[in-house]
């Protein structure tokens, strides 16, 4: 099983540029997220999806975009990228239910200059 | 509001020493309580969970933690620790049908000195 596939692995963007970081689960997982990772910060919820066409905002969305058509993808967008957004980016996905656990992407590592 | 608090940010250890970070949360309601742990340059792996039942609870490579419901705390030890235990621990929370929403504390690292 590939689980949680994130790509690309690195990648350095201009200011202003845009792009799609691309998240893939094999394991038929309803929920799918998007977290940053900061240093001292831990990791901060971007935005979540808890299934096909349903998409809602965690605690950091400015500036970042996404869309949920199928199951098994929830690219994350930006839109007009910022140095601020210099950040290493991890996906997760989990299944329905009262209790359960996350599964992690590899994470991309961004670098807005 | 919904957070969670990891006391140390940094912690120096030598080989065979006891471990205990320390985890507090705060989320209305019930809840489901993580360990995480990240080696150098890798992804997030899951150390140890608890959903319900027995508050102590067993993790991979002998890392352990307690939760305790007064106190609003979930602290994960080790009794003796490895160099290889060098890494950035996690503490993290949701609610009962959150699985995809988990609050993070700001992590600990942990370096084991040989």
């Amino acid at each position: 099983n590939a689980g949680v596939t994130q790509t690309p692995k690195f990648q350095v963007l201009k200011t202003g540029q845009s792009m799609t970081l691309q998240c893939a689960q094999d394991m038929n997982h309803e929920y799918m997220s998007w977290y940053r990772q900061d240093p001292g910060m831990g990791l901060r919820l971007i935005h979540y999806s808890v299934g096909a066409g349903i998409t809602d905002q965690g605690e950091v969305p400015n500036g970042y975009n996404v869309s949920r058509s199928t199951t098994e993808d929830f690219p994350l967008r930006l839109l007009s990228a910022a140095p601020s957004q210099t950040s290493v980016y991890f996906c997760a996905s989990s299944s329905t239910g009262e209790s359960t656990e996350a599964f992690f992407g590899q994470g991309t590592r961004l670098t807005v200059v | 509001a919904q957070s969670v608090s990891q006391h140390n940010h940094h912690v120096i250890l030598s080989e065979a020493a006891s471990l205990e970070l320390g985890c507090n949360y705060s989320y209305g309601g019930t809840v489901n309580l993580f360990w995480y742990v990240q080696y150098p340059g890798q992804h997030l792996q899951l150390l140890l969970k608890y959903f319900s039942g027995d508050p102590l609870v067993k993790g991979i490579k002998g890392f352990e933690a307690e939760f305790i419901k007064s106190k609003f705390s979930f602290n994960l030890r080790k009794p003796s620790v490895q160099w290889s235990d060098t890494a950035e621990y996690f503490c993290a929370v949701n609610g009962y049908n959150q699985g995809g929403k988990l609050i993070f504390g700001q992590g600990t690292e942990l370096s084991v000195k040989p």
